[in-house]
């Protein structure tokens, strides 16, 4: 089946700094999303991306489909200590949807 | 418009009972997936119901199941509970209209333990 590749698996970083990670596949997709996810809590839609080569912001993220749609990046920019959780990426095809292991993400102050 | 709500918050049930995890999609939304989450293994897919009937089922034991009604609200059934049942499931609603991929809105869980 499809099978997605979230990387990095965590990232340290220091507040005010730029992140970046990223989703691949070995087969495409009609839709990636990107989530997060506090603890204890569910996932949160952060960002829908649905045509290939689409570029969408929400605030300090970007995500972007990647034009194989094979992939997707999502970037975060100028960090705080709130964007600490888990980043969750998610491919969908003819409504079957796969997630990525998560990204998790600790911002130091 | 309320999100998705699962109910019951937090449970703990001993090994080799039952439980019955229940969720509400959002108005309107037809179709309601349900994950189980660990720490070590990510979102695990379980099954996916639209309009009462199982679409997609994924690699768990038949001591799960879930079902649909005609409300679209769903509820998930775990018998003869393990220890390694422990987790947070998830349910997410989403609009499945035509053929279009949309997306998956998620209830907050309901955190199992079992003792």
């Amino acid at each position: 089946g499809q099978q997605l590749n979230q990387s990095p698996q965590s990232m340290f970083i220091q507040e005010g700094e730029d992140v970046s990670m990223n989703c691949t596949s070995s087969s495409i997709f009609n839709t990636w999303l990107w989530y997060k996810q506090d603890p204890g809590e569910g996932p949160v839609l952060l960002i829908a991306l649905y045509k290939a080569g689409e570029l969408t912001s929400n605030g300090r993220l970007t995500a972007q489909f990647g034009i194989t749609r094979k992939d997707s990046f999502l970037n975060i920019s100028a960090s705080i200590p709130s964007d600490v959780g888990i980043y969750f990426c998610a491919g969908s095809f003819n409504n079957d949807m796969r997630f990525g292991a998560g990204t998790r993400l600790t911002v130091k102050p | 418009k309320a999100g998705v709500t699962q109910t019951p918050r937090y449970l703990i049930k001993t090994r080799g009972q039952q439980v019955t995890l229940s969720c509400s999609p959002i108005s309107g939304h037809r179709s309601v997936s349900w994950y189980q989450q660990t720490p070590g293994q990510g979102l695990q897919f379980l099954f996916e119901y639209f309009s009462e009937t199982q679409r997609n089922k994924g690699n768990f034991p038949g001591r799960f199941s879930g079902r649909q009604f005609s409300n679209s609200r769903s509820e998930m059934n775990v018998s003869t509970l393990e220890l390694g049942d422990s987790a947070l499931y998830l349910c997410a609603s989403s609009l499945r209209a035509g053929v279009k991929d949309t997306e998956a809105f998620f209830g907050q869980g309901t955190r199992l333990t079992v003792v």
